[in-house]
């Protein structure tokens, strides 16, 4: 257990709708990542948010988008949902923005959408 | 843009050998991070091992070891006493120091015969 955790576990819906995706971290971390993992893709970074700040951003869609609240969760949203955006979806954590901070990873959320 | 290949997308083991995953990267970096993630069935990423780019001994972990040939952009991983706990699907992965995403291969599935 890597102390970071993701609700839910499994969501399925369909096309043209609207998702969050929820993270907490691991105690005492400040960063958190969003990752997308499919088939076709592989592994890829979203974006990443530091203390509440956006910090860093991949290969996200503009129907996607993400923030941190003060309570440093994080919530995912994705919009407007496609075949394509069936994938598991990961978050991680670690304690600081940059450096030797090692990523901690939840244990995914998979969207399917129909 | 950095980028991780792996370029075995499957590697089969005898319970008790070694078997050695490779990964080979492309940066213009000098002051970067590389790591090993394990994902088992269960979908979960596990970090296996760590290698800082400054640090000219390879890591080691327990059966856990890297070859990191820094001029040769190579890191790879060798399981040492494969146990069947070990078949999983193993990630390379890159972060700069500067940076904060991980940059991942397309990942080696290793199956563990008993």
């Amino acid at each position: 257990d890597s102390g970071v955790t993701q609700t839910p576990k499994h969501l399925i819906t369909a096309t043209g709708q609207r998702v969050t995706l929820r993270c907490s971290p691991r105690s005492g971390d400040l960063s958190v990542y969003w990752y997308q993992q499919s088939l076709d893709q592989g592994l890829q970074f979203l974006i990443q948010y530091y203390n509440g700040e956006e910090r860093a951003k991949g290969n996200i869609l503009e129907r996607f988008s993400a923030q941190q609240f003060p309570d440093l969760h994080s919530e995912l949203n994705l919009s407007s949902l496609e075949l394509g955006d069936s994938a598991l979806y990961f978050c991680a954590s670690s304690q600081g923005d940059r450096g030797p901070y090692e990523q901690y990873f939840g244990p995914g959320t998979r969207l399917t959408v129909t | 843009a950095q980028t991780v290949t792996q370029s075995q997308p499957e590697m089969s083991v005898q319970e008790a050998e070694t078997v050695t995953l490779s990964c080979t990267y492309d940066t213009s970096e000098s002051d970067y991070y590389l790591f090993w993630y394990k994902q088992p069935p269960s979908r979960q990423m596990i970090l296996v091992i760590r290698q800082e780019a400054y640090k000219q001994q390879n890591a080691t972990e327990n059966r856990f070891s890297v070859n990191f040939q820094k001029a040769a952009k190579s890191f790879s991983l060798k399981i040492s006493d494969s146990q069947l706990g070990d078949a999983a699907m193993y990630f390379c992965a890159y972060r700069s120091s500067l940076g904060n995403k991980l940059t991942f291969g397309g990942g080696t599935r290793v199956l563990v015969k008993p």
